[in-house]
């Protein structure tokens, strides 16, 4: 069963920093590529970055660009968003996302989400 | 990078169809037939529901379908059944590298 699991969420003041993990099972990973997207409460969804299977690209809404950095570790199975400069309307709950192997560019399993509380 | 354009809610009563619509530009919907849709209850993750503008993931009802004319996408919903009360969320790849979601309908079924 394909399972995606985000951690490393929390509260942490504005200005501050956060890595969060995407921990990955039940498929061959490094054959995936990965996005977060992200929801503030009460809100839409609001997709974020991207990085393909090998790591090579990635890709950046631009109301991150320069301060979220995305990476992964095919060996670990793993993903990361290193999340730099927060700032409070960063506060979301941080899901990460499979696209799918049709290229169809659609998300087909995501996580349960880790929450991110930006405030002082 | 303004979002898809979805109603921000509707409703029907059981057994009714629904269609919720999704329009962008030339840029992201109209361009590709990478639209997809996912279904949201409270507290819970997204679904992938729809992919491909009009492709079912296995499992997935088909009384769910989409379609798409020009730069506006529809979900369909046949049928409707409690179960299907839930937030409703369309997503286009835009040219450039990036993704883009609808605001969201909030689908009540009455």
């Amino acid at each position: 069963e394909v399972y995606l699991e985000e951690s490393g969420g929390g509260l942490v003041q504005p200005g501050g920093s956060l890595r969060l993990s995407c921990g990955a099972s039940g498929f061959t990973f490094s054959s995936y590529q990965i996005t977060w997207v992200r929801q503030a409460p009460g809100k839409g969804l609001e997709w974020i970055s991207y990085i393909n299977s090998r790591g090579s690209t990635m890709y950046y809404a631009d109301s991150v660009k320069g301060r979220f950095t995305i990476s992964r570790d095919n060996a670990q199975n793993s993903v990361y968003l290193q999340m730099n400069s927060l700032r409070s309307e960063d506060t979301s709950i941080y899901y990460c996302a499979r696209l799918d192997l049709y290229g169809s560019e659609s998300f087909d399993h995501w996580g349960q989400g880790t929450l991110v509380i930006v405030s002082s | 990078q303004s979002a898809l354009t979805q109603p921000a809610a509707m409703s029907g009563s059981p057994g009714q169809s629904i269609t919720i619509s999704c329009t962008g530009t030339s840029s992201d919907v109209g361009g590709f037939n990478y639209v997809s849709w996912y279904q949201q209850h409270p507290g819970k993750a997204p679904k992938l529901i729809i992919y491909g503008v009009s492709s079912r993931p296995s499992g997935i009802s088909n009384r769910f379908s989409g379609s798409k004319t020009g730069n506006t996408a529809s979900l369909t919903i046949s049928g409707l059944q409690t179960e299907d009360e839930a937030d409703y969320y369309c997503s286009s790849y835009k040219r450039g590298g990036s993704w883009m979601f609808g605001g969201g309908t909030i689908l009540t079924v009455l």
